[in-house]
């Protein structure tokens, strides 16, 4: 059974600095992984999505790297800002019939 | 226009009445998700239907029942609600690929509080 863990559960940083998520998964037999953000109060917005044969997915200031093998993958987040504050999620996709293991989500604030 | 669609975003109700929370999505995809978010914030999908039929159905109560009347639109029936039913619910919309899942698309939830 698929368990996917985010590590730290809270993270503040101040404005401007760079930054790593963290998204652990222990069955490295995945088919892609999905990173989210999620506002208070809203749903959650797809960020990025690694199949399994990728290494990195960039968009903006995001980059999103996967290594299967060792069942980690990190969400980089250059020169934050404030509106980068939500939770954000990973999600594996490691087949059995489209059913999809969240995190437990890292909630990110940017302090002006 | 919204990609993934649900109504109502907030529903009070009492114990033991019957709900509903509609669902429809604008992309075309052929496989729609129930989600079902507790008070830690953790997600676990509850149901997943490909081109209307049901393919999971992950141990949830039968007093939950989906209907898709058609690709685009997948409701959740709640019977006989309970306390615990109290959670954010969530629809969402993917191109599924065979037997995995592709990119999810999530509409912005429907906060159920059963008193």
């Amino acid at each position: 059974k698929q368990e996917v863990t985010q590590i730290p559960a809270a993270l503040s940083v101040p404005e401007g600095e760079n930054l790593v998520l963290n998204c652990s998964f222990t069955d490295s037999a995945i088919y892609n992984l999905q990173w989210f953000r999620q506002d208070p109060g809203k749903g959650l917005t797809s960020l990025l999505l690694i199949q399994s044969s990728q290494r990195e997915q960039t968009s903006g200031r995001l980059n999103a790297s996967l290594d299967k093998s060792s069942g980690r993958s990190t969400l980089y987040i250059a020169a934050s800002q404030p509106g980068d504050s939500a939770t954000y999620l990973c999600a594996v996709d490691s087949g059995g019939y489209q059913k999809v293991t969240f995190g437990t989500g890292t909630k990110l604030q940017v302090i002006p | 226009d919204t990609a993934v669609s649900q109504t109502p975003k907030y529903l009070v109700t009492q114990m033991g009445n019957d709900k509903s929370i509609k669902c429809e999505q604008n992309l075309g995809h052929d496989t729609m998700y129930w989600y079902k978010q507790d008070s830690k914030k953790f997600l676990k999908i509850m149901f997943s239907y490909n081109n209307k039929e049901l393919i999971i159905n992950e141990t949830v109560p039968n007093r939950f029942s989906p209907k898709s009347p058609d690709k685009a639109h997948l409701n959740l029936h709640i019977n006989s609600l309970e306390l615990g039913d109290s959670a954010v619910y969530f629809c969402a919309s993917s191109r599924g690929q065979g037997a995995h899942t592709g990119e999810l698309f999530f509409g912005e939830g429907s906060r159920l509080t059963v008193l």
